[in-house]
């Protein structure tokens, strides 16, 4: 079935610097990427919307000069956490949608997660 | 915009017993429906959608969901639990069309008792 990787799983940052995650679909093109974040025993919250060639959509509340999201390619977007500061430890999760489906069916695939901490 | 309620936050079940989780959302267009299971410290895996068609959907083990609209219902359930369902259980909802992502529920924690 289709994969969606995400790099690293586990990061240790320092307060103060940039970690950078990436979200790949490995066997299928994908138009629009999706990044949540979740906070222990809470659920998931979109934080933004990415669409591939242009800028990211982000969500009431979601600082975009903070989390800054690039979607290059049909394959691949990113997420940076710019000057990252220990409430922004958390598990961000990406999803995908298939663009040969994204009419019939929302067929959405997600990554295995990221988790950051801040330190 | 949608939303999702998820009336138990957690759920303690004796193993081989029957158990619901229950979902309702809330919608002013038509929708799509999940549930995935989030086991610790991991990423999530789709249990079952519905997109249309027949109301009872089955999926990986054992799951099963009936969707009611006119409850505006998708709740989970499974005839006898093993250990190993114990994990996080989310619903989603989305719109059935366009680039539209999902919004999920709070979760619900179900802990399968030996």
């Amino acid at each position: 079935g289709a994969v969606v990787s995400q790099h690293p799983s586990w990061v240790i940052c320092k307060s103060g610097t940039s970690v950078k995650i990436e979200c790949r679909s490995l066997d299928f093109q994908a138009t629009t990427m999706f990044w949540y974040r979740q906070f222990p025993k809470q659920s998931l919250m979109l934080m933004a919307t990415s669409n591939e060639g242009s800028k990211a959509t982000y969500e009431q509340g979601v600082e975009k000069d903070k989390f800054l999201i690039n979607h290059a390619s049909l394959t691949l977007s990113t997420l940076t956490v710019t000057s990252a500061h220990p409430e922004d430890s958390s598990f961000y999760i990406c999803s995908a949608r298939d663009r040969t489906t994204a009419n019939s069916g929302n067929t959405i695939y997600f990554g295995e997660g990221s988790w950051l901490t801040v330190v | 915009a949608q939303s999702v309620t998820q009336l138990d936050s957690q759920v303690p079940v004796f193993e081989e017993a029957p158990v619901e989780l229950r979902c309702n959302y809330s919608s002013s267009v038509s929708v799509y429906l999940f549930w995935y299971v989030q086991y610790p410290n991991q990423g999530l895996q789709l249990l079952l959608k519905y997109l249309s068609g027949s109301t009872l959907v089955k999926g990986i083990n054992g799951f099963e969901a009936e969707f009611n609209k006119s409850q505006t219902s998708f709740h989970l359930r499974k005839p006898s639990v093993h250990i190993s369902d114990t994990a996080e259980y989310f619903c989603a909802v989305s719109k059935n069309s366009g680039n539209t992502p999902l919004v999920f529920g709070k979760g619900t924690r179900l802990s399968v008792i030996a």
